[in-house]
């Protein structure tokens, strides 16, 4: 069974650029979380979604945004690429919600964004 | 607020020997928590978890975890350490409605030959 996957392994960006992150989650998942990881701020909590809706944001500026495909797949959008936004972002598949409260965040390999 | 402390950043053990990594959490209520390692250049994968039960949990490669509530700690142990467990490993936290981890700030091990 293939896991996580994430597209593109490294994305070159200057600054002012938009940056879109791709994720495609565990067959039978329903539920995409974005982490991101950067030098100095350690693994932070972006974005969830599930069934194709938000459902929960961490404590990121509107330019991070992103959307929930009908086939579950997901994209991460950065807008007016900042230097700071320079860092690993990681994206986590589950099966949904209504399974159980919670169940095991299963990770890609992550997309390295360097911002210029 | 839920956080994550890891006290250690860095820690160095040679092969073979014993480890504990600490871990300890702040949540008002039953926390669950997890370890997670990070080999350069790849993903997290998942070593343990606790959500309830018995405290002493066991996990993938030989580690194990200890959930202790007094102490507000989930420090993970392995009894010999092998040179392929050197990686970052992460101390997490998830409050349960909005499913987000919460993570520490990593220990980097590394393994002495």
């Amino acid at each position: 069974e293939a896991g996580v996957t994430q597209s593109p392994t490294h994305l070159i960006k200057t600054r002012g650029q938009q940056a879109t992150l791709r994720c495609s989650p565990i067959s039978g998942h329903t539920s995409v979380y974005w982490y991101q990881q950067a030098l100095g701020l350690g693994l932070q909590f972006l974005l969830w979604y599930d069934e194709g809706e938000e459902r929960n944001r961490g404590n990121f500026p509107p330019r991070f945004s992103g959307r929930q495909f009908p086939n579950y797949s997901s994209e991460l959008n950065v807008n007016a690429l900042e230097l700071e936004d320079s860092a690993l972002y990681l994206c986590a598949s589950s099966s949904g919600p209504r399974e159980r409260w919670y169940n095991e965040q299963f990770f890609g390999p992550g997309t390295r964004l360097t911002v210029l | 607020a839920q956080s994550v402390t890891q006290p250690d950043i860095h820690i160095t053990v040679s092969e073979g020997a014993s480890l504990e990594l600490r871990c300890n959490y702040s949540y008002g209520a039953t926390p669950y928590l997890f370890w997670y390692v990070q080999s350069p250049g790849q993903g997290l994968q998942l070593l343990l978890k606790y959500f309830s039960g018995d405290t002493l949990v066991q996990g993938i490669k030989g580690f194990e975890a200890e959930f202790k509530r007094s102490q507000s700690s989930f420090n993970l142990r392995k009894p010999s350490v092998h040179w392929s467990d050197a990686a970052e490993y992460f101390c997490a936290v998830v409050r349960g409605s909005a499913r987000q981890l919460t993570f520490g700030s990593g220990t980097q091990l590394t393994v002495l030959p």
